[in-house]
């Protein structure tokens, strides 16, 4: 009963470079989102997807894409790392209606 | 412009009292609220949540109040135990409106000292 999976836990990257957080759920949930949590700060919202193949921008998509190419996965891509993109990650689903499940989160760094 | 609003960055209480953590919101099309707790280097876990037409729900020793006319909803714990120290967020959603994605607050860190 694995839920909501998150890969990779932590990650350091340099200025520029780029990389996937992987993101998968295993209990058919339509909705699917990303989140990233800053110290002291809420969760904001980046992107969001109400089922394979459709994605919404959240309240802060710059620098970030997606893709939902399954019902299963959602990948979030950074193209070009910036040190303002430092933050924990945070990937959830939800059937319509109803809580939001989240994953255990991926710790970002840029330097 | 923050929809939802959670002004005290952190409380403490003593093991075995009432813990009551307070959130605002701005959005009158808000219509579903929840709590989510949350433990260092784990992601949230749901808590409990209300239904714009109720004005409590519990659970356990927990209840969540819903004063509309305020746009205020507050979490109780009761009796607060040292494993409830965590981050509360208060989240909210226009469930009947497009089902529109959850917005959260800050955070509370709640303390409990035994």
């Amino acid at each position: 009963n694995a839920g909501v999976t998150q890969t990779p836990k932590f990650r350091i990257l340099k200025i520029g470079q780029s990389m996937t957080l992987q993101c998968t759920q295993d209990m058919n949930h339509n909705y699917m989102y990303w989140y990233r949590q800053d110290p002291g700060m809420g969760l904001k919202l980046i992107y969001y997807s109400v089922g394979a193949g459709i994605t919404d921008k959240g309240e802060v998509p710059n620098g970030y894409n997606v893709s939902r190419s399954t019902t299963e996965d959602f990948p979030l891509r950074l193209e070009l790392a910036a040190p303002s993109q430092t933050s924990v990650y945070f990937c959830a689903s939800r059937p319509l209606g109803e809580k939001l499940f989240f994953g255990s989160g991926t710790q970002l760094s840029v330097l | 412009d923050q929809q939802v609003k959670q002004n005290s960055p952190s409380l403490s209480v003593q093991e075995g009292r009432i813990s009551i953590l307070n959130c605002d919101y701005t959005n009158s099309m808000f219509d579903y609220f929840l709590w989510y707790k949350k433990y260092p280097a784990e992601g949230p876990t749901f808590l409990i949540s209300i239904s714009s037409i109720k004005d409590k729900n519990e659970d356990g020793r927990f209840t969540v109040f819903l004063n509309k006319s305020a746009k205020h909803l507050s979490l109780h714990i009761v009796p607060s135990q040292p494993g409830d120290s965590a981050v509360y967020f208060c989240a909210a959603s226009r469930l009947n409106s497009g089902n529109t994605p959850l917005v959260f607050g800050k955070g509370t860190r709640l303390s409990v000292i035994a």
